[in-house]
This record gives structure tokens, C-alpha cells and sequence, in this order.
């Protein structure tokens, strides 16, 4: 069965370093998004791509992070400089497609990287 | 912002009982979707019920669905140790020019011990 895969499944690093994590969706999915997982909490939206174009990037802190889906596949998060409260689980999901009668489509979630700042 | 608050926030039961868990959310929808996630794990979408429709079931889970209270409630029968994980309701909300997004839950976290 075709999965989402996230690699690191888990990172430490010291503060003021950057991070990379990196997702590779189901084969056809045309829809890409990165969330935040703090402990205790339910996932928060950070990106939502279609394709290789962002769709909505309103939660994410783009004074330290960024994403990319260049050829509109695989996607790397980035986190520079990573800060204590960033520790979280960052997790990828994917879905057929955002538009639409779409809402409907479920979505595919990775195994996720659990990231740890010290 | 998260719009779904699960109720309740943990839940101990024993094997063979059946457990209940409710969402209530803010605005209205298109449709509301449950997931599962094991510790440390992704997420698992489990069913989506539409805005339509005030029942639904798969296998062991029944969902309802009451939009004039903006709440709904999966029901798990018969539990198992297996069930064990925190259980996450998730609306949809708009975004960009035709895009959905999802708004998930604090999560309700099951204990099922057998």
C-alpha cells in the first residue's frame, strides 16, 4: 500500500542551527501540506501546496521557515534558526487534489519527524 | 487556529465496552472528518461524514452528525486494546482561490485496557 514518507523521523539539534525535513507524498497526489503537531495538541496547518504552488502559507513563520515542492513531488521544510518552542512533531500528509468538490478527499498522513531543540 | 474541541479531553474504559467521543465546532462546514493516531505515529483518517448526512458507519464506528449544534460524536463498539490512541475530529475550511483545508481537534486520547 503506497504511504507518505517523511525522513528524519527524528532530529535534535541546538538551538540557532537550521533543520531540514523532507516528504515524498503518494504517487498522484497532487496535494502537499506540512503540519504542526505539539504534544497535547492536534495537528496546525503550517503549508498547503497544489501542486508545486503554495495554496496557503498563512500559518507559517516565514521569518524562520520556509518550504518548497519545487517540481511539484516531493518537499522540504525548512527551519533556520531553529528556536526551544519549535520542538514538535512536523508531519506531512497527502491528497488527490485541493479543488473542488475535493474537500471530501481524505487526507494520507507520514509517520512524521519529531523534533527536538535543545 | 484549531475550530474542533473534543470532549472528552481522556478516556479509560475496559475491553468489550463501547466508547463515545464528542467534537463540537464554530462554523459551518462542508463536511467533518475523524482520525486516529497512534503515540507517536501519523495520523489515520478513519470516516468523513458530509454536511448532508446524520449517520454514518464503518465496521465498529458510528458517526454522527448534528449541524444545528455544530457537534458530532464517533462511537467506538465493543473496544479493543488495539483502539487505544488519540482520536482527532477535523472540519474543513477554505483556502486560497478553491483550495480546503483542515481544522483539527485537541484530540480526545482512549485508554482501552484489557
Amino acid at each position: 500500500e503506497a504511504e507518505v514518507a517523511q525522513s528524519p523521523r527524528y532530529k535534535i539539534t541546538e538551538k540557532s542551527q537550521a533543520v531540514a525535513f523532507w516528504c515524498d507524498p503518494i504517487s498522484g497526489h497532487a496535494t502537499l501540506y506540512w503540519y504542526r503537531q505539539i504534544l497535547g495538541q492536534g495537528p496546525e496547518l503550517l503549508v498547503q501546496f497544489q501542486d508545486e504552488s503554495v495554496v496557503d502559507d498563512s500559518q507559517l513563520p516565514k521569518d524562520r521557515f520556509s518550504a518548497e515542492r519545487l517540481k511539484g513531488v516531493d518537499s522540504t521544510l525548512k527551519i533556520q534558526p531553529a528556536e526551544l518552542g519549535d520542538s514538535a512533531m512536523y508531519l506531512c500528509a497527502s491528497s488527490w487534489t485541493s479543488g473542488g468538490l475535493s474537500s471530501y478527499n481524505e487526507q494520507f498522513f507520514g509517520p512524521g519527524t519529531r523534533l527536538t531543540v535543545l | 487556529s484549531q475550530q474542533g474541541e473534543e470532549d472528552p479531553q481522556a478516556l479509560s474504559i475496559q475491553e468489550g465496552e463501547n466508547a463515545t467521543m464528542n467534537c463540537s465546532y464554530k462554523t459551518s462546514i462542508n463536511n467533518l472528518q475523524w482520525y486516529r493516531q497512534n503515540s507517536g505515529r501519523g495520523l489515520v483518517h478513519l470516516i468523513l461524514i458530509r454536511s448532508n448526512e446524520r449517520e454514518k458507519h464503518s465496521g465498529r464506528l458510528r458517526v454522527t452528525l448534528d449541524t444545528s449544534k455544530k457537534s458530532s460524536s464517533l462511537l467506538i463498539t465493543a473496544s479493543r486494546a488495539a483502539d487505544t490512541a488519540s482520536y482527532f475530529c477535523a472540519t474543513d475550511r477554505s483556502v486560497g482561490n478553491s483550495g480546503y483545508a483542515l481544522n483539527f481537534g485537541k484530540g480526545t486520547s482512549l485508554l482501552v485496557t484489557p
